[in-house]
């Protein structure tokens, strides 16, 4: 089956700890995306990638880290900078940069 | 326009009815426009797109209408069932750190409730 999968579907992290969440595609789509929602929130914009070895910052790019070493993988960092972490956090990905976006199914991470 | 969080504004509808739900977009320099559906606890689901050189498109059951003027777009969404019910989400391509690299940026959401 085509499609992105994102893992873990839960996690959690203690203070102070770095956790990285994952995203693989196999749609063969050049550019990705990480957001973040908070509940009963819309959907805020962490990191973008249109091409590997390429990505930009989005609207709340502070205390995470992003790679994009290969085409199918995106992986984002929550490092101990960020102060809030909890939040649903959703990977998407893009034939056309910038349109019609294909979701995972979202890691739940809260903060024990 | 959508204001989310605890203060989620809601439309409650009667199935069988006709649903609009409106958003209020950022950027006059967006060019692309899109509607998701999100149901609790997944990820959001392609419901209907529009570029900006028009004012209106169909798809099955949904409209999306544009108007750039005052930067408005509206869903449209003919005869609702209780299976529409769901979190609706607009979003605009547009280049957050004006890097000439463009991104969806979504607003902030309208809960949609269908009383069977």
């Amino acid at each position: 089956d085509g499609g992105i999968t994102q893992s873990p579907k839960y996690l959690f992290r203690k203070e102070g700890q770095n956790v990285t969440l994952s995203c693989e595609q196999n749609l063969n789509h050049d550019a990705m995306y990480w957001y973040r929602q908070d509940p009963g929130q819309g959907l805020r914009l962490i990191y973008y990638s249109q091409i590997v070895n390429d990505f930009q910052k989005g609207d709340i790019a502070e205390g995470y880290s992003v790679s994009r070493e290969k085409k199918e993988s995106f992986p984002l960092t929550v490092t101990s900078a960020q102060k809030n972490p909890t939040a649903f956090y959703l990977c998407a990905s893009s034939s056309d940069r910038g349109e019609k976006l294909f979701f995972g199914s979202g890691t739940q991470l809260s903060v024990l | 326009g959508e204001s989310v969080g605890l203060h989620l504004p809601t439309l409650s509808v009667q199935e069988g009815d006709n649903s609009i739900i409106n958003c209020a977009y950022s950027n006059s320099a967006s060019d692309y426009f899109i509607w998701y559906k999100q149901e609790s606890g997944k990820g959001p689901q392609f419901i209907i797109d529009i570029r900006s050189n028009m004012d209106k498109r169909q798809g099955q059951r949904v409209t999306v209408l544009l108007n750039k003027t005052v930067k408005h777009l509206s869903l449209q969404i003919a005869a609702t069932q209780p299976g529409d019910s769901a979190v609706y989400f607009c979003a605009e391509n547009r280049d957050p750190m004006d890097t000439g690299r463009r991104a969806l940026t979504f607003g902030s959401g309208t809960r949609l409730q269908v009383q069977p």
